[in-house]
Formats: C-alpha cells, sequence, structure tokens
C-alpha cells in the first residue's frame, strides 16, 4: 500500500499568515489530491495535481493554491489564512486495485486558525 | 451536478442493534462506489468498495453494502454493531473511471451505546 504522510498533525495559524502543508508519498503516483473535511459538509475537493507542475482546481479553490515541484511531495498553500479556513485537511493519493481506483489518505492535518 | 446524498446525519443505537446507513448517488454513468470510516482520532480507512460484479460486497470487520442500480442507491449494513463501531462514515463515488477523484456524501456519525 502507498504511504501517504502529512508533516504535521495540527497547526495553530493567525489571521493573514501564509501556512503551509505539506504531503508527501512514496510511491510515485502521478495523482495527489487536498481535500477539506468539515463537520456536516463532509470531505470537499480542494485542488488536485496529476503530475509535477500540473494542477487542477477543485470543488472549493478560493483562497487556496497549491505546488508540485516533485513528483513525491503536494503541498497546499493558504496565502493569507482567514479563520474560516479552520479545518482537518486530508491529502489523498488514488491506486490502482483491478483496473479501478481507490484512494490512501493521510492522518490529515487539522489547521486552527485564529 | 453529480452528487452522493446520506440521509442520517447522526446515528445512535445501542450494542447487538442492527446498524443500515444509506447512500444514494445522482445517476451519471458507470460508477465506482466506496465506503470510508473515520475513527475518533485516526485518519480516514477504505471500509469497503464496488466496482463491478456481484452487488453485495463483503468489507472489513462484518460490514457489507448493497448496490442497487435502480434505486442509485449503496447502502451500508452490519447485523450487529459494536461500540467499536462508533465513527463517522462516508459514503463515495466515482464516476466514469474518474481516478481519485471521488465525490463524498457528508457523512453519518454513527455513536454505540455499550
Amino acid at each position: 500500500d502507498v504511504k501517504v504522510t502529512q508533516s504535521s498533525r495540527y497547526l495553530v495559524k493567525r489571521t493573514g499568515e501564509k501556512v503551509f502543508l505539506e504531503c508527501v508519498q512514496d510511491m510515485d503516483h502521478e495523482n495527489m489530491f487536498w481535500y477539506r473535511q468539515d463537520p456536516g459538509l463532509g470531505l470537499r475537493l480542494i485542488y488536485f495535481s496529476y503530475d509535477v507542475k500540473m494542477k487542477e482546481k477543485g470543488d472549493i479553490p478560493e483562497g487556496y493554491s497549491v505546488s508540485r515541484e516533485k513528483k513525491e511531495r503536494f503541498s497546499l498553500i493558504l496565502e493569507s489564512a482567514s479563520t474560516n479556513q479552520t479545518s482537518m485537511y486530508l491529502c489523498a493519493i488514488p491506486t490502482a486495485d483491478g483496473g479501478r481506483e481507490k484512494l490512501f489518505f493521510g492522518s490529515g492535518t487539522q489547521l486552527s486558525v485564529l | 451536478a453529480q452528487s452522493v446524498s446520506q440521509h442520517n446525519h447522526h446515528v445512535i443505537l445501542s450494542e447487538a442493534a442492527s446498524l443500515e446507513l444509506g447512500c444514494n448517488y445522482s445517476y451519471g454513468g458507470t460508477v465506482n462506489l466506496f465506503w470510508y470510516v473515520q475513527y475518533p482520532g485516526q485518519h480516514l480507512q477504505l471500509l469497503l468498495k464496488y466496482f463491478s460484479g456481484d452487488p453485495l460486497v463483503k468489507g472489513i470487520k462484518g460490514f457489507e453494502a448493497e448496490f442497487i442500480k435502480s434505486k442509485f442507491s449503496f447502502n451500508l449494513r452490519k447485523p450487529s454493531v459494536q461500540w467499536s463501531d462508533t465513527a463517522e462514515y462516508f459514503c463515495a463515488v466515482s464516476y466514469g473511471g474518474s481516478q481519485g477523484n471521488l465525490i463524498f456524501g457528508k457523512g453519518t456519525k454513527l455513536s454505540v451505546k455499550p
């Protein structure tokens, strides 16, 4: 199974700070995804990347950007953090299983913006 | 727009009770269906999945789900829940083999009383 590592389990930041969330995978997969998880809203796709330097907006990209300079690392960037970005952030890697995909998730980063 | 509906926000059961969590998805052709579970303080894990074949899918920990194409449903079931099943459960759908681009339901929180 692929290993998905998110560098921080908990982060506390102040409004206006620039925030970097890191995700690293260990198996050379092209596709990587960033979701946020909020109570009552479930999981929502922020951005995804299908190769180095390639990115696509998901359903809620506003206020976020991403960086994929190396295949194994996919960073989510909050240029100027706001309180409504307090959330659990999950990185995910899709893998093939009998020709179809399933997702492996990292442990998540709980971000609190004060 | 394609969507996934989970009918119950919070379900409370006593141990040994039977469980059924509803999940419906909007029509969109070929689908892959998933149930994920998130135990308190832990990351998301795949519980079971349906790609094709037998519409009754067996997953881990005694869970199963039935794909009913005519009803666009993929309900999760367990005949006898345990206290350790307390968690949040997410239904997810991907359409047409779109790798990793899952649409998630909002989640159902299950609380099992010992």
